[in-house]
């Protein structure tokens, strides 16, 4: 299996803009979560699905943040407008846990985002 | 809420050295606690888990031991080395009977191993 694939690796933009990062999740997997790492406040869940229905929004920043899963095997993360506190390491994963309820995640490599 | 507290790094250590690296938790319920490493550049990367009290999770020379009792989930390796060099990460994931919920992160513990 090729593992969580996301793209782009890495992401330069100008404040203002509108990013799009994409993650495709393992095949099988009916979970996706979507994190982000910064320095400061470490790695924080932003938003997962359940068969691309989206459960928990709670950590998503602001307004300005929007996450889809129009199918079981892509998902997108969209910011507009960005903004330079946006920079950071966004990560996707994904996960199976069947009827044994194990919450084992297995994560993309990420893309680093910075904003101007 | 849920929460995980790891020792702050960096932590160096020589090579061949034994390794500790703390970490404690507060969850309701029965939660499933994992060790992730992330390398330079790259994801996270499951090293080890447990999912009920006095599991021993273990991988790579690595060992945690699931403590109920004391709500804790150290990292151990009795001899490093360089290659071991990498962010350490503590999480917790509820369980859930069936479903899943996102992981919650301990901060993580930047690891140094010098030749």
């Amino acid at each position: 299996d090729a593992g969580v694939i996301q793209s782009p690796r890495h992401e330069v933009t100008e404040m203002g803009q509108e990013v799009t990062l994409r993650c495709k999740p393992i095949s099988g997997h009916d979970y996706l979560f979507w994190y982000r790492q910064t320095m400061m406040r470490g790695l924080e869940l932003l938003i997962y699905f359940n068969n691309n229905v989206p459960i928990d929004d709670s950590g998503m920043p602001e307004d300005r943040f929007s996450a889809k899963m129009p199918n079981a095997s892509f998902s997108t993360l969209k910011i507009q407008p960005s903004e330079p506190r946006d920079s950071a390491v966004y990560f996707c994963a994904s996960s199976s846990p069947g009827q044994r309820g194990l919450n084992e995640q297995f994560f993309g490599p990420g893309t680093r985002l910075t904003v101007l | 809420g849920d929460s995980v507290t790891q020792m702050e790094g960096p932590v160096t250590l020589s090579e061949e050295a034994f390794l500790t690296i703390n970490c404690t938790y507060t969850a309701t319920g029965y939660p499933s606690l994992f060790w992730y490493v992330q390398y330079p550049g790259e994801g996270l990367q499951l090293l080890l888990k447990a999912t009920k009290a006095d599991d021993k999770g273990s991988n790579k020379g690595f060992e945690a031991t699931y403590r109920k009792e004391t709500t804790s989930f150290h990292l151990e390796k009795g001899s490093v080395q360089v290659s071991d060099s990498a962010v350490y990460f503590c999480a917790l994931g509820p369980y859930s009977g069936g479903g899943a919920d996102g992981l919650t992160f301990g901060k993580g513990t930047h690891l140094i191993i010098q030749p």
